[in-house]
């Protein structure tokens, strides 16, 4: 059972345009969402992070956006840098719980073109 | 201030044997947690251990098994290695009450 899903193991953008990557959440107990990004042969990097109070939080290039009735969030880069090319997971945390963990989508690999 | 540490990055062993694999967190840092990473599956939660405890554990076989020292420094032991066990190794520590995990490069092991 995915709990966390990113449909789109894909995306490919122009530079300077914008790159949405989208995740979606089946758990209604998550309340707090994150962003990685990660090379090849490197750990993930932790980008942006926000929490259920809030439906938009934004750090830069990077806006989060969330929506909790629809159970979904997207990532917006704008603009976009060929160094933003990478793999973006998606993950969830229930932080009123005793779980501890981050669950994690399978991660869209953005490409961005010069 | 230094980051996750891991080690070894890379491991050849072969099937039927053991491994140990080593994370430093941040300083200051207690939770330590593991995740697998594989092609298919993403990043699977393996356990997660704060002042030498383990609060949480993933759905994964008792092969797979973890501990913390008093120094929040954590190993995972892998027993009687098969060859679905090939996958990267990722540890991540964080700070207590925060959400926000940081992760180490990562142990790339490769089970024959």
């Amino acid at each position: 059972d995915q709990q966390v899903k990113q449909n789109s193991p894909s995306l490919s953008v122009q530079e300077g345009r914008i790159s949405i990557l989208n995740c979606d959440y089946t758990n209604s107990m998550f309340d707090y969402f994150l962003w990685y990004k990660k090379y090849p042969a490197e750990g993930p990097t932790f980008l942006i992070s926000i929490s259920s109070i809030k439906d938009k939080y934004e750090d830069g290039r990077f806006t989060v956006f969330l929506n909790k009735s629809a159970k979904h969030l997207s990532l917006h880069i704008v603009p976009s840098q060929p160094g933003d090319s990478a793999v973006y997971f998606c993950a969830a945390a229930n932080s009123g719980g005793s779980n501890y963990k981050l669950t994690f989508g399978k991660g869209t690999l953005l490409t961005v073109n010069p | 201030k230094a980051g996750v540490t891991q080690t070894p990055r890379y491991l050849i062993k072969t099937r039927g044997q053991q491994v140990t694999l080593s994370c430093s967190p941040i300083s200051g840092h207690r939770s330590v947690s593991w995740y697998q990473q594989t092609p298919g599956q993403g990043l699977q939660f393996l356990f997660e251990y704060f002042s030498e405890t383990q609060r949480n554990k993933g759905n994964f076989p008792g092969r797979f098994s973890g501990r913390q020292f008093s120094n929040s420094r954590s190993e995972m032991n892998v027993s009687t290695l098969e060859l679905g066990d090939s996958a990267l190794y990722l540890c991540a520590s964080s700070r207590q009450g925060s959400n926000i995990q940081y992760f180490g490069a990562g142990t790339r092991l490769s089970v024959l």
